[in-house]
């Protein structure tokens, strides 16, 4: 059972279009996550959420944390090829630590 | 500065080998992180340490897996038996905890992973 599902899992645009990833779950978490990992490296953070509503802006990237710290949104504001790479979304309880299921970005150029 | 270091890159074994990952975090950072990342479930933390200490190991699919961590500056993931659904590929981070019990709330700093395939 995955806690933290998110989509869509595949996404391909064309560069310069717009896009959102969504990262779901039924249970609270103390701190969110957003990591990127590109083919055959590990993953690297991106952002830290805390707070429920928090908003924190990355460039082109805007994170949103749930108001319920149960969901959390990235939205890519004109992609760039550079952007490409699976999108990890990891939730945070007390000792336990779960990564989301994923979505692979490719921006085509 | 030299980053979270995994030793083999590249590993393939037979079934019912021994195979020992090993891993050597950055410099000052006080936890340590094992994952296993797969197609079919994603990137699943194993096990965890604090100050050379093993704090959870829940994620720990088997009695199979053990992971110690003997100094500041080792890792290891052992897994005796191996069996063909071991195959992944296994990250190792480090990251550099502050006082508190928030241990997930600082970034984690991932090497570049071992793949392993177990025939």
């Amino acid at each position: 059972t995955q806690l933290l599902e998110q989509s869509p899992q595949f996404l391909s645009i064309q560069e310069g279009e717009n896009l959102t990833v969504y990262c779901n779950s039924s249970s609270v978490f103390s701190s969110l996550q957003w990591y990127r990992q590109e083919p055959g490296e590990g993953p690297v953070l991106l952002v830290t959420v805390v707070t429920g509503g928090e908003v924190k802006k990355l460039k082109r990237l805007t994170f949103q944390f749930g108001d319920a710290r149960k969901d959390s949104s990235l939205h890519i504001t004109a992609a760039q090829p550079g952007d490409t790479g699976l999108y990890l979304c990891a939730g945070a309880n007390g000792n336990q630590f779960y990564f989301g299921t994923g979505t692979s970005l490719t921006v085509i150029p | 500065d030299a980053g979270v270091i995994q030793s083999p890159r590249h590993e393939v074994t037979e079934m019912g080998q021994e195979v020992t990952l090993r891993c050597k975090p950055i410099s000052g950072h006080n936890s340590l992180f094992w994952y296993r990342q797969t197609m079919m479930r994603g990137l699943e933390l194993l096990i965890y340490f604090n100050n050379n200490v093993p704090i959870d190991d829940s994620g720990m699919p088997e009695d199979r897996f053990s992971a110690k961590m003997p100094n500041a500056s080792f890792s290891t993931l052992k897994i005796q038996p191996s069996e063909p659904r071991d195959s992944a590929v296994y990250f190792c981070a480090s990251s550099p905890r502050t006082s508190g019990t928030v241990t997930f709330y600082n970034e984690q700093f991932f090497g570049p992973g071992t793949r392993l395939t177990v025939l």
